[in-house]
């Protein structure tokens, strides 16, 4: 049983441009969360997605956005990257919003 | 807001020693609490999760007592491993899951 996976596992990308992260959730979850986490930090909530609406967002600008496909997988795209982004991007799913997630191995994105 | 605090470390133990990371919690209403650990290189894994006042959460001979009274859900184990170094995230499930900050633990022999 595949657990939560994402593409890629690294990125570098410059400053002002954009990216798109993956992720699929693990089998028989229907909720799908991202997380950034910068070195050594917790991971920080980015937003929730359920039957493909955005259900909770955290305190992220607009350049953060997403989108879950009817097979429950989704993107994090991020626009007019800034230094700052630069960071491990973790995806979580679950089978109801508050139960526990579970993590892919994440992103490592590294803007120049 | 809700929020999470956690000890800060990093804590040095020797094998076989006892380990205590503290995790205290602010939240409205009733959240479920849980331990996530997260390996060098790897994403976060459930440890353990209580979701009631006074449940004991175990796994692999951690355990975590949610405590209503004192807002708490302390992380223990009685005689850590090696293979126990790791960072600990303290987590709860409010209108979003809040982590703590981590605490990085290193075991050594």
């Amino acid at each position: 049983d595949a657990g939560v996976t994402q593409s890629p596992t690294h990125l570098i990308k410059t400053r002002g441009q954009q990216v798109t992260l993956r992720c699929s959730p693990k089998s028989g979850h229907d909720t799908v969360s991202w997380y950034q986490q910068a070195l050594g930090q917790g991971p920080q909530f980015i937003f929730q997605y359920y039957e493909e609406e955005e259900r909770q967002r955290g305190n992220f600008p607009d350049r953060f956005s997403g989108h879950q496909f009817p097979n429950y997988s989704s993107e994090l795209n991020v626009n007019a990257l800034l230094l700052g982004d630069s960071a491990l991007y973790l995806c979580a799913s679950s089978l109801l919003s508050d139960q526990p997630q579970h993590f892919g191995d994440g992103t490592r994105l590294s803007i120049l | 807001g809700d929020s999470v605090t956690q000890m800060e470390g990093p804590v040095t133990l020797s094998e076989e020693a006892f380990l205590t990371i503290n995790c205290t919690y602010t939240a409205t209403g009733y959240p479920s609490l849980f331990w996530y650990v997260q390996y060098p290189g790897e994403g976060l894994q459930l440890l353990l999760k209580a979701t009631k006042a006074d449940d004991k959460g175990s796994n692999k001979g951690f355990e975590a007592t949610y405590r209503k009274e004192t807002t708490s859900f302390h992380l223990e184990k009685g005689s850590v491993q090696v293979s126990d170094s790791a960072v600990y995230f303290c987590a709860l499930t409010g209108n979003q899951f809040y982590f703590g900050t981590g605490t990085s633990l290193t075991v050594i022999p």
